[in-house]
C-alpha cells in the first residue's frame, strides 16, 4: 500500500535555529501534499498545501516567511521552520493524496518539534 | 464554512460495541471518512465511505451515513484494548481539502 515517510520524527532545536522536515512518498508520485500542525490533545490544522513545481498555497494565519515549503520532486516535499521559537514547538504531520479515486490521505508518522 | 464536530471522549469495556458519533455541515461533500490516530503516530485511513452510501461494513467495523441529518458515525464491535486511540472523521466538501473534526479519544477498560 501507499507509504509516507516523514524525518526527522522528533527534533529538539534551540531558539533562532532553523529546522528541515521531509516528507516523503515512497512508492507512489504526489503532486500535492499537504502540511500539518497538531497541538496536544487537538485536531489537525492544515497549514499548506504542497505542490509539485509550484508555489505552496498556505492557508490563513499561516506565515510563509515562517514555514518555507519546497516541493521539488514527485516524492518529496520538505517544511522547513526558520528562526524558531518555543512557540513553534509542535507535531507536524505531512499526507499526500495517494489515488485519483476517493480523496483518501496517507499521512507521515509525523515529526515531533521542541524548541528550547 | 466547512465545520465537523464530534465529541472528545468515548470511554468502553473491553468486549462492548463502541460507537462514535460525528456531524458535519457541508452538504457537497463527495466522500467521509475515519482516520485512527494513536499516540505520537500519524493517522491511519480505517475505513471511508462515499456520500451516495448508507452503509459499510468492513470486519469489525461499520459506518453509517445520514445524508440528510449530516450525521456520521463509526461502529466498532468487539472492542478490544488495541483500539484505544483517537478516532477523527473528515469530510471533503466544496473545498474539496479534508476538513477534521477535532478527534474523539477512545479508552477501552478491562
Amino acid at each position: 500500500g501507499a507509504v509516507v515517510s516523514q524525518h526527522p520524527s522528533w527534533v529538539i532545536c534551540k531558539s533562532g535555529t532553523s529546522v528541515k522536515i521531509e516528507c516523503r512518498s515512497l512508492d507512489f508520485q504526489a503532486t500535492t501534499m499537504f502540511w500539518y500542525r497538531q497541538f496536544p490533545k487537538q485536531s489537525l490544522m492544515l497549514m499548506a498545501t504542497s505542490n509539485e513545481g509550484s508555489k505552496a498555497t498556505y492557508e490563513q494565519g499561516v506565515e510563509k516567511d515562517k514555514f518555507l515549503i519546497n516541493h521539488a520532486s514527485l516524492t518529496l516535499s520538505t517544511l522547513t521552520v526558520t528562526s524558531a521559537h518555543p512557540e513553534d514547538s509542535s507535531f507536524y504531520i505531512c499526507s499526500a493524496k495517494s489515488y485519483s479515486g476517493a480523496n483518501v490521505l496517507t499521512f507521515g508518522a509525523g515529526s515531533r518539534l521542541t524548541v528550547l | 464554512g466547512e465545520d465537523v464536530e464530534q465529541s472528545l471522549f468515548l470511554s468502553v469495556r473491553e468486549g462492548d460495541s463502541s460507537v462514535i458519533n460525528c456531524t458535519y455541515t457541508d452538504s457537497s461533500s463527495t466522500y467521509l471518512y475515519w482516520y485512527k490516530q494513536e499516540p505520537g503516530a500519524g493517522l491511519q485511513l480505517l475505513t471511508y465511505i462515499f456520500s451516495n452510501m448508507d452503509m459499510k461494513q468492513d470486519q469489525r467495523l461499520t459506518v453509517l451515513l445520514n445524508k440528510k441529518d449530516k450525521h456520521l458515525s463509526l461502529r466498532i464491535a468487539d472492542t478490544q484494548t488495541g483500539d484505544s486511540a483517537i478516532y477523527f472523521c473528515a469530510e471533503d466538501g466544496s473545498a474539496r481539502q479534508l476538513t477534521f473534526g477535532s478527534g474523539t479519544q477512545l479508552t477501552v477498560l478491562p
